[in-house]
């Protein structure tokens, strides 16, 4: 299993433009995440989904968008890049078993906006 | 809301030495409790994970107990190696009951730095 994988690894923008950060995980997790990582501030939830075709806004949605069509994947999309947005990107998914909520991270996605 | 409150960074030590860093938290219903490790340019790993009042969670030494009457679950090391040095996060999930599976709650982390 490749686990959660992130693409890409780094990325420059310009103030206005748009993409698309990738998340994918091979483990049949019914949980995804995306989070943003800030010195001094840990990491803070963007959005989530609890399955294919349901989203919801965590601590931070302002200015990025999700979409869950298939279990496997989960991407982020910034419709106008805003250097307040120059952070660390994770995407997690988890289960739950037992009561337990055990999340897998990717690798992260280091992201710059001039 | 749910929140996490670790102790303030950074920590530094010498190998050998004895590691504690604080975590207390605040939620609602019975959440389950965890530490992450990020190594320099890595993600998160989980370190260890306690899901109910005085369970422990323990794993290459470090160990947490799921302190419910204090709202802690502070992170222990009998003797730290220079290999450990990296930054340690405590967090939360599950407080408010099903609804709040597959999401985090963070606190702002540890730098741990250990010399030789």
């Amino acid at each position: 299993n490749a686990g959660v994988t992130q693409t890409p690894k780094f990325q420059v923008l310009k103030t206005g433009q748009s993409m698309t950060l990738q998340c994918a995980q091979d483990m049949n997790h019914e949980y995804m995440s995306w989070y943003r990582q800030d010195p001094g501030m840990g990491l803070r939830l963007i959005h989530y989904s609890v399955g294919a075709g349901i989203t919801d806004q965590g601590e931070v949605p302002n200015g990025y968008n999700v979409s869950r069509s298939t279990t496997e994947d989960f991407p982020l999309r910034l419709l106008s890049a805003a250097p307040s947005q120059t952070s660390v990107y994770f995407c997690a998914s988890s289960y739950r078993e037992g009561g337990i909520n055990e999340q897998f991270f990717g690798p992260g996605t280091r992201l710059t906006v001039l | 809301g749910d929140s996490v409150t670790q102790m303030e960074g950074p920590v530094t030590l010498s190998e050998e030495a004895f590691l504690t860093i604080n975590c207390t938290y605040t939620a609602t219903g019975y959440p389950s409790l965890f530490w992450y490790v990020q190594y320099p340019g890595e993600g998160l790993q989980l370190l260890l994970k306690a899901t109910k009042a005085d369970d422990k969670g323990s794993n290459k030494g470090f160990e947490a107990t799921y302190r419910k009457e204090t709202t802690s679950f502070h992170l222990e090391k009998g003797s730290v190696q220079v290999s450990d040095s990296a930054v340690y996060f405590c967090a939360l999930s599950g407080g408010a009951g099903g609804t709040s599976y597959g999401k985090l709650t963070f606190g702002q982390g540890t730098i741990l730095t250990v010399h030789p």
